[in-house]
């Protein structure tokens, strides 16, 4: 049984270009969470998708965005990036309200 | 809004001793859900005890057990008979209980590096 796959790694990108980062949910489960975290930081919720729709957001600008496929897959967009914006992209599954299965996740550099 | 502390950015403990991280948290809920995940340098989160609030008996999971006090709203875990293995972050996370299908945001804390001295 396949967990959580993320990708790409590892990517590095210049300053105001636009990133899409990749995500595939545990078998079984129809709820993607995306976070970000900064180096020495606990994960922040950027945010979540179900039945294909934005569920809830964090405090992140619309820079971020996102999509979830009928097939339950995720996709995370970030345009305009900044030196900010460098940081361990997660990715989290779950199904009915249970707990989230986190991806090894996607590490962002931007120079 | 929610808020997650974890006070202890670094904690060691010698092979075989036991070992208890701290968390606090702030909320105006009274029904929620606590969870420790762990991160080894692998990067991958991984779920090592979950706690329901409303269930005044502490979870327990093998090694790992938890002290759970509402009213001073803490959320200790305490790892016994430390492993090589058990070298990670740990993080303290919450939840609420009022999430349905597809509001289920975590709030982390700034987590806990523990250090196994062989």
């Amino acid at each position: 049984d396949a967990g959580v796959t993320q990708s790409p790694t590892h990517l590095i990108k210049t300053r105001g270009q636009q990133v899409t980062l990749r995500c595939s949910p545990k078998s079984g489960h129809d709820t993607v969470s995306w976070y970000q975290q900064a180096l020495g930081q606990g994960p922040q919720f950027i945010f979540q998708y179900y039945e294909e729709e934005e569920r809830q957001r964090g405090n992140f600008p619309d820079r971020f965005s996102g999509h979830q496929f009928p097939n339950y897959s995720s996709e995370l967009n970030v345009n305009a990036l900044l030196l900010g914006d460098s940081a361990l992209y997660l990715c989290a599954s779950s199904f009915a309200g249970y707990e989230q299965y986190f991806g090894p996740g996607t590490r962002l550099t931007v120079t | 809004a929610q808020t997650v502390t974890q006070s202890q950015p670094e904690m060691s403990v010698q092979e075989a001793e036991t070992v208890t991280l701290s968390c606090t948290y702030d909320t105006s809920e009274s029904d929620y859900y606590l969870f420790w995940y762990k991160q080894p340098p692998s990067r991958q989160m991984i779920l090592v005890i979950r706690q329901e609030a409303y269930k005044q008996q502490n979870a327990t999971e093998n090694r790992f057990s938890v002290n759970f006090q509402k009213a001073a709203k803490s959320f200790s875990l305490k790892i016994s008979d430390s492993q090589l293995g058990d070298a990670a972050m740990y993080f303290c996370a919450y939840r609420s209980s009022l999430s349905n299908f597809g509001n289920e945001k975590l709030t982390f804390g700034t987590g806990t590096r523990l250090t196994i001295i062989p």
